[in-house]
């Protein structure tokens, strides 16, 4: 067990919806990253939160946004949901907002959009 | 697009055998991470090497860097059927924003009992 925590596991939304996706960080962790897991491929970086500010961003469009808390807790939030959408959500924590450190994932959200 | 490239797709190995996983990338990095993945559930990991480390030992696994060749290889002695898992590659690119991690296609390890 990391200590990272994500919620809901599995949620089924259908195309055009909105949805908000949560992930709690490790104790003494005070970056979040999301990733984006499609089946048989590997993570695709989404964006950072260090300090409550978005600290870098994959290659995905704005309807993709998200939070971080002053607890370092962090909310993935999708717009205008599209089939393509359907993945694995990985939240990952890590120490500082530097490089270098390892990143300690949660189990993951099982988006299905139908 | 990713950066990692890893090699086999698919390894299936008796219990006992040793895994070999190769991993190639294309630009320069900070640090490569090697992680485990049981059933698309979450990311598990397993060893982090730094740009000027040449090899990594934990426990079972062996980890080696060859940064002249951009070349990793993740090494499973002994394996046990509870090694069966993708297997990936993260890099950590020297030129990149906010310290994102730079996932391959990964390696399905078969372990047979």
């Amino acid at each position: 067990e990391t200590g990272v925590t994500q919620s809901p596991t599995h949620l089924i939304k259908t195309r055009g919806q909105q949805v908000t996706l949560r992930c709690s960080s490790q104790s003494g962790h005070n970056t979040v990253s999301w990733y984006q897991q499609a089946l048989g491929q590997g993570p695709q970086f989404i964006f950072q939160y260090y300090r409550e500010e978005e600290n870098g961003r994959g290659n995905f469009p704005p309807r993709f946004s998200g939070l971080q808390f002053p607890n370092y807790s962090s909310e993935l939030n999708v717009n205008a949901l599209e089939l393509d959408d359907s993945a694995l959500y990985l939240c990952a924590s890590s120490r500082t907002g530097m490089r270098g450190t390892e990143a300690f994932f949660g189990q993951g959200t099982r988006l299905t959009v139908v | 697009s990713q950066q990692g490239e890893e090699d086999p797709q698919a390894l299936s190995i008796q219990e006992g055998e040793n895994a070999t996983m190769n991993c190639s990338y294309k630009t320069s990095i900070n640090n490569l991470q090697w992680y485990r993945q049981n059933s698309g559930r979450g990311l598990v990991h397993l060893i982090l090497i730094r740009s000027n480390e040449r090899e990594k030992h934990s426990g079972r696994l062996r980890v080696t860097l060859d940064t002249s060749k951009k070349s990793s290889s993740l090494l499973i002695t002994a394996s046990r059927a509870a090694d069966t898992a993708s297997y990936f590659c993260a890099t950590d690119p020297r030129y990149n924003q906010g310290g994102k991690l730079i996932f391959g296609q990964g390696t399905e390890l078969s372990v047979k009992p």
